[in-house]
């Protein structure tokens, strides 16, 4: 079945510094790649998300790549802050289905 | 917009006993909702899918006598966990769909069974 994985699991940047948090996937019908942050106690917030017709996203300090070859796609913050700091999770769907299929999720540190 | 709420975020139960979470479209109509458990430290398991009207679609190994499902409107979902155990501690999560493929969070659900 569809599998996502993510890396790295853990990141620290000083902030001001950029994060970059990659995932691959294995189903080529895959068509929809959003991104969630995660604060503790909390539910995810989808933070970006972006469609296999379009090869990059990008809003405020936040952009998505995706590279349809390779099957992975990234997300970029520019400019981190320490409330940047948050489990950050991938995932992707296909048209059909309605389900995601998440990755393993990465916690990030910006340190002040 | 594309709220969604749940309740009650924090529920603390003794063993034996069924407790009952909500979850809320506010702001949108949700043909399909999922529930997801979500462990320390671990990444989000889809438990079923939820479909307005029609039984619920459960993933492998839950069981659906135990997690009952209902949706019985565009904007209400919930979730029964029956005859609660120690185990079932855990943080549960709802999510819907507004359309294809996009889904929003609900804060999550924080059970305890003692």
């Amino acid at each position: 079945g569809e599998n996502v994985e993510q890396h790295p699991s853990t990141l620290s940047v000083q902030e001001g510094d950029s994060a970059v948090i990659k995932c691959t996937y294995s189903d080529s019908a895959s068509n929809y790649f959003p991104w969630y942050k995660q604060e503790l106690g909390k539910g995810p917030q989808l933070i970006i998300d972006i469609r296999s017709n379009v090869g990059e996203k990008k809003d405020q300090r936040i952009a998505v790549t995706l590279n349809k070859t390779a099957k992975h796609f990234s997300l970029h913050i520019t400019e981190t802050q320490p409330e940047d700091s948050a489990v950050y999770f991938c995932a992707a769907s296909k048209e059909s289905s309605y389900k995601l299929i998440f990755g393993s999720g990465t916690r990030l540190l910006v340190r002040p | 917009g594309a709220v969604v709420s749940q309740h009650p975020s924090r529920v603390i139960c003794k063993s034996g006993t069924s407790v009952k979470i909500e979850c809320r479209s506010l702001d949108f109509q949700a043909t399909t909702m999922f529930w997801y458990r979500q462990f320390p430290k671990q990444s989000l398991m889809l438990m079923a899918t939820s479909n307005e009207g029609s039984k619920a679609t459960y993933e492998q190994g839950v069981e659906k006598d135990k997690f009952l499902i209902n949706h019985a409107s565009l904007t209400l979902s919930t979730l029964t966990v029956t005859s609660a155990h120690p185990e079932d501690s855990s943080f549960y999560i709802c999510s819907a769909s507004p359309q294809w493929n996009e889904q929003f969070f609900g804060p999550g659900t924080r059970l305890t069974v003692l």
